[in-house]
C-alpha cells in the first residue's frame, strides 16, 4: 500500500518568514495530493490540492509543488501569519479502487507538521 | 457550501453505555467516511460508504456499528467501547467519480471520551 512521509515534525517560524514543509509518497499510481490544515479543537480543513498532470498550483500565499519523477510534494506558504499556526497533514491517493462492486479513494496521510509562527 | 456537520461535539461515555455520532451533509456527496484520529496523529481510516452501502471497513472492532440511512446522513453506534477507543471521530465525505479525483471534506469532528 501507499506510505507517505512527512517533514519536519515540528517548524517554528516568524511572522513574515517562508515554510516550506515537504512529503514523499511511494505508490507511484498515486495521482492526487491534497493538503489539510488542522487547528486545535477542529477537523482537518483542505487548503490546497494538485493532480499528477500538474507541476505547481499557487494559492495567495499558499503554493504546492509536485514532482512525480522523485515522488515528492511540498507545501509553501509565504508571508506567515500567526493564524497560520496549526498543524498541517498532506496526503496522497492511488486512483480510485473498485471494491464490492462500487469505488472510493483512500487517502494516506503523513504523520503531521506542528507549524508555529511567532509573531 | 462545503460544509459536513457532526454532533455531539463532545461525547462522554462509560464502557457499558450505547451512545451514537451523527453526521450529515448536504453537498449531494455519494461517499461517506468515518476517521478516528487520536492526539497528534494523522486521521485512520475507519470505514467508507458508497451510494449508502459499506465499501470499506479497515478490519474494525465490532463494537463500532456503521450506518448509513440516505445519502446524506451516516451515523456510527458505540456500544461496549474501552478507554483506549477516546479520540476524536472524523466524517468526511467526497464525490465518487470513477474516471477523476475527487476532494474529501472533514467536519468538525465528536471528542469522545471512554471511563
Amino acid at each position: 500500500g501507499e506510505n507517505v512521509e512527512q517533514h519536519p515534525s515540528t517548524l517554528s517560524v516568524q511572522e513574515g518568514d517562508s515554510a516550506v514543509i515537504k512529503c514523499t509518497y511511494s505508490d507511484s499510481a498515486s495521482n492526487y495530493f491534497p493538503w489539510y490544515k488542522q487547528e486545535l479543537g477542529k477537523g482537518p480543513q483542505l487548503i490546497i490540492d494538485i493532480r499528477s498532470n500538474v507541476g505547481e498550483k499557487k494559492d495567495q500565499r499558499i503554493a504546492v509543488t509536485l514532482n512525480k519523477t522523485a515522488k515528492h510534494f511540498s507545501l509553501h506558504i509565504t508571508e506567515t501569519q500567526p493564524e497560520d499556526s496549526a498543524v498541517y497533514f498532506c496526503a496522497a491517493r492511488p486512483p480510485f479502487l473498485n471494491a464490492g462492486g462500487t469505488s472510493y479513494g483512500k487517502l494516506t496521510f503523513g504523520q503531521g507538521t506542528i507549524l508555529t509562527v511567532h509573531p | 457550501d462545503t460544509e459536513v456537520t457532526q454532533t455531539p461535539k463532545h461525547l462522554v461515555m462509560g464502557m457499558t453505555n450505547k451512545k451514537s455520532l451523527k453526521c450529515e451533509q448536504h453537498m449531494g456527496h455519494r461517499a461517506m467516511y468515518w476517521y478516528k484520529q487520536k492526539a497528534k496523529k494523522p486521521p485512520e481510516l475507519m470505514f467508507v460508504y458508497s451510494y449508502e452501502k459499506l465499501s470499506i471497513n479497515e478490519s474494525v472492532p465490532s463494537r463500532f456499528s456503521p450506518e448509513c440511512p440516505n445519502s446524506s446522513l451516516l451515523n456510527l453506534h458505540l456500544h461496549a467501547l474501552q478507554p483506549e477507543d477516546s479520540a476524536l471521530y472524523l466524517c468526511a465525505s467526497s464525490q465518487v467519480v470513477p474516471t477523476r479525483t475527487d476532494t474529501q471534506y472533514f467536519g468538525p469532528g465528536t471528542r469522545l471520551t471512554v471511563l
